[in-house]
């Protein structure tokens, strides 16, 4: 069954660091999504990509965030600049709301299993 | 702003009993509202999506009810297993493409 995969699983980084967290959506999905859940919160939105660009972005996605699909495969979140706040669980996330593969048209969001970012 | 209440933060039910899960929300007209499970430290899995002009939806041993009226939905697990033990999430969205934005979870504990 196709899955969205990310990497890594968990990054330990210092404050001020840059991080780049990799996710490979479903392939022939549209729709991209970032979303985090810091521990024992809930899972908030980030951002949406489709066509190549930023759909819609939440007040937590600052200046420090950007996201890009350098090819045809990856989808990137980059945190430029780390806080101890940006700790979290970052899931990646993709949906095919046009049918295509899995064609039931129902904007489902396929998740991966998280990168978990430990901000120090 | 709008708000997302997800009833009990943890439900102790017994086997084979019918889990009911509640989703409430304020100053939002969703257009679809969906449930997910979510096991500790995994990402969320995708159970069921509702549109605002369908009242009920079943997919196997699972239901869910969609009252916009009463700006709530409602999940039922029946004849509920040990291994439906997790935490359930409750997301509304405006399109099948847009944000969801998520409820806290109601972690169910299903005992043998």
């Amino acid at each position: 069954e196709p899955e969205v995969t990310q990497t890594p699983s968990h990054q330990v980084t210092q404050m001020g660091q840059e991080v780049i967290l990799r996710c490979v959506p479903i392939s022939n999905h549209l729709y991209f999504y970032w979303y985090r859940q810091i521990l024992g919160q809930k899972v908030e939105f980030l951002v949406s990509f489709y066509n190549n660009e930023i759909s819609e972005k939440s007040e937590i996605f600052d200046d420090q965030f950007s996201v890009e699909r350098p090819d045809g495969s990856n989808f990137t979140l980059k945190i430029r600049s780390t806080k101890l706040e940006d700790s979290a669980m970052y899931f990646c996330a993709s949906s095919d709301p046009v049918g295509g593969r899995t064609s039931r048209n129902t904007g489902e969001l396929f998740f991966g299993e998280g990168s978990r970012l430990t901000v120090l | 702003s709008q708000k997302i209440e997800q009833n009990s933060e943890a439900l102790n039910i017994q086997e084979g009993k019918t889990a009911t899960l509640t989703c409430n929300y304020t100053n939002y007209s969703p257009a679809y509202l969906q449930w997910y499970r979510q096991d500790p430290g995994r990402g969320p899995v995708f159970l069921l999506l509702i549109r605002e002009n369908e009242k009920e939806k079943r997919k196997e041993r699972l239901k869910v009810t969609f009252d916009t009226t009463l700006k709530q939905s409602l999940f039922h697990i029946t004849a509920s297993q040990p291994a439906d033990s997790a935490t359930y999430l409750c997301a509304l969205a405006n399109t099948n493409a847009g944000k969801s934005t998520f409820g806290d979870g109601t972690t169910l504990t299903v005992k043998p």
